[in-house]
């Protein structure tokens, strides 16, 4: 089965400062890769999506390139700011033609960024 | 501004009770999904509609019943609920293809 596996949290940086969070996969087919993010008492924003091998995602300064070689898509922040305190989440899907479109969520990671 | 709009925002109820959580969506999309979220997780499916039809139930207890009257709306009815019920309720709904889930954001319901 499908299966992602995210970076334990939480994280602790101070403001400007550069950001990972890693993330890899194990999926059947060709999933779609998607970070979604979770500010306090909101439900989930997708931040980025990535649909194929190389495909690199990007919005508000977050980047992550989808990487079937090493089964990973980890996000990366150049310069964090405080606003960017939040939850984020990895995921796949399977196209809804397969395995009930799915998806699969790794645990998350809190992301706390001081001034 | 989210696309996929959940009413109420916050619910209380006893265990008695019965109430109903309702999802709006006018994006077209086909596929509907009911997520329960506890604190510092990931979203849990419960049930997910492919065209108004129910095509996954993941043995969700039967006080919940899912509903979807129409393409662009999903209703989640509770009865009896439990106090480990007490979460938040994610809705969201997606295209075909590879395009994301769209999520709302959430009705946070405690059970008393």
């Amino acid at each position: 089965g499908n299966s992602v596996t995210q970076m334990e949290g939480p994280v602790t940086l101070s403001e400007e400062a550069f950001l990972t969070i890693n993330c890899t996969y194990t999926a059947t087919g060709y999933p779609s890769l998607f970070w979604y993010v979770q500010y306090p008492g909101e439900g989930l924003q997708l931040l980025l999506k990535a649909t194929k091998a190389d495909d690199k995602g990007s919005n508000k300064g977050f980047e992550a390139t989808y990487r079937k070689e090493t089964t990973s898509f980890h996000l990366e922040k150049g310069s964090v700011q405080v606003s960017d305190s939040a939850v984020y989440f990895c995921a796949l899907s399977t196209p809804w033609e397969t395995s009930g479109s799915r998806l699969t969520f790794g645990e998350g990671t809190q992301l706390t960024v001081n001034p | 501004d989210t696309e996929v709009t959940q009413t109420p925002k916050h619910l209380v109820m006893g265990m008695t009770n019965k109430k109903s959580l309702k999802c709006e969506q006018h994006m077209g999309h086909r596929a509907m999904y009911w997520y329960k979220q506890k604190a510092k997780k990931p979203p849990e499916l419960m049930f997910v509609y492919s065209y108004e039809k129910l095509s996954i139930n993941e043995s969700v207890p039967s006080r919940f019943s899912p509903e979807c009257p129409n393409s662009s709306l999903l209703n989640l009815h509770l009865h009896a609920l439990q106090p480990e019920d007490s979460a938040l309720y994610l809705c969201a709904s997606r295209g075909q293809g590879k395009g994301p889930q769209h999520f709302g954001d959430g009705t946070r319901l405690s059970i008393l």
